[in-house]
C-alpha cells in the first residue's frame, strides 16, 4: 500500500520568505507525485506532477518541486512567497498502472502574512 | 476544464437518513473517483470507478455504496447516515497528463449529519 507523509501542518511565513513543504511516500515501485492546492472556498487543482526525467519540476506560479527517489521524497519550493499563496497544500502519489488512484498527505496549510 | 458538476453543493440531514450525492461529468473520462475530505486527514479515497458498473472500493469504503450506470454520472449513497459521515465530499475524474494521471476535481459536496 502507498501512503504519504507531510511534515508540517501549518506553516506561517511572512511575504517574500522562502517556503519549503516536507513530503516523504512509502511505495516499493514506480510512482506519479503531485502537488495540489486548495485556495479557501476553492476545490482543489494541480500544481505541479513529477512522471519521469528532471528529478525538478516546475508548476504554476512559481512552485518547484524536487524528487529525490533516494530519500522518497518530494518537497515543495518556492523562493519568494505572496499573500496569495495562502492555502492548503497536499502531496498525492499514485502507483503507476493503478487506475489512477491517489493516496494524499494529509495536508499543509500555508498561512502568508503581508 | 473537465466539466465536473456535484450536487447538492450543501446538504444537512439527520442521523439515519440515506443520502445521495451526484457527480456529472461532461467528457467521457473513464476513471471517476469519490474522496472525502476532513481536517488533518487530507483526502480518503472511498469508491472509484473504472467503467460503467465497474467499481471497487477505497480505503474508507465502510457505509458507503456507489453506482455507475452511465459513463457520466456517478453516485455516492450514504444508506443510513451517521454524524461521523459528516464531512466535504469530492469527486474527481483521472485524465492523462504527459504520462502522469491527474485527478481533476469536482466543487465539492458539504455534507452535514446531524
Amino acid at each position: 500500500a502507498q501512503s504519504v507523509s507531510q511534515h508540517n501542518h501549518h506553516v506561517i511565513l511572512s511575504e517574500a520568505a522562502s517556503l519549503e513543504l516536507g513530503c516523504n511516500y512509502s511505495y516499493g515501485g514506480t510512482v506519479n507525485l503531485f502537488w495540489y492546492v486548495q485556495y479557501p472556498g476553492q476545490h482543489l487543482q494541480l500544481l505541479l506532477k513529477y512522471f519521469s526525467g528532471d528529478p525538478l519540476v516546475k508548476g504554476i506560479k512559481g512552485f518547484e518541486a524536487e524528487f529525490i527517489k533516494s530519500k522518497f521524497s518530494f518537497n515543495l519550493r518556492k523562493p519568494s512567497v505572496q499573500w496569495s499563496d495562502t492555502a492548503e497544500y497536499f502531496c498525492a502519489v499514485n502507483a503507476r498502472n493503478n487506475a489512477g488512484k491517489s493516496t494524499f498527505g494529509d495536508g499543509t496549510t500555508l498561512t502568508v502574512k503581508p | 476544464d473537465a466539466g465536473i458538476t456535484q450536487s447538492p453543493r450543501h446538504k444537512v440531514t439527520e442521523t439515519g437518513t440515506p443520502v445521495t450525492l451526484r457527480c456529472h461529468q461532461t467528457e467521457n473520462h473513464r476513471y471517476m473517483y469519490w474522496y472525502r475530505q476532513d481536517p488533518g486527514h487530507g483526502l480518503r479515497l472511498i469508491h472509484y470507478s473504472y467503467g460503467v458498473k465497474d467499481t471497487d472500493k477505497g480505503e474508507v469504503s465502510d457505509g458507503y455504496s456507489v453506482s455507475r450506470s452511465k459513463t457520466e454520472d456517478f453516485l455516492l449513497t450514504l444508506e443510513s447516515a451517521t454524524s461521523s459521515q459528516t464531512s466535504v465530499y469530492f469527486c474527481a475524474i483521472s485524465e492523462s497528463k504527459a504520462g502522469a494521471n491527474v485527478l481533476t476535481f469536482g466543487a465539492g459536496s458539504r455534507l452535514t449529519v446531524l
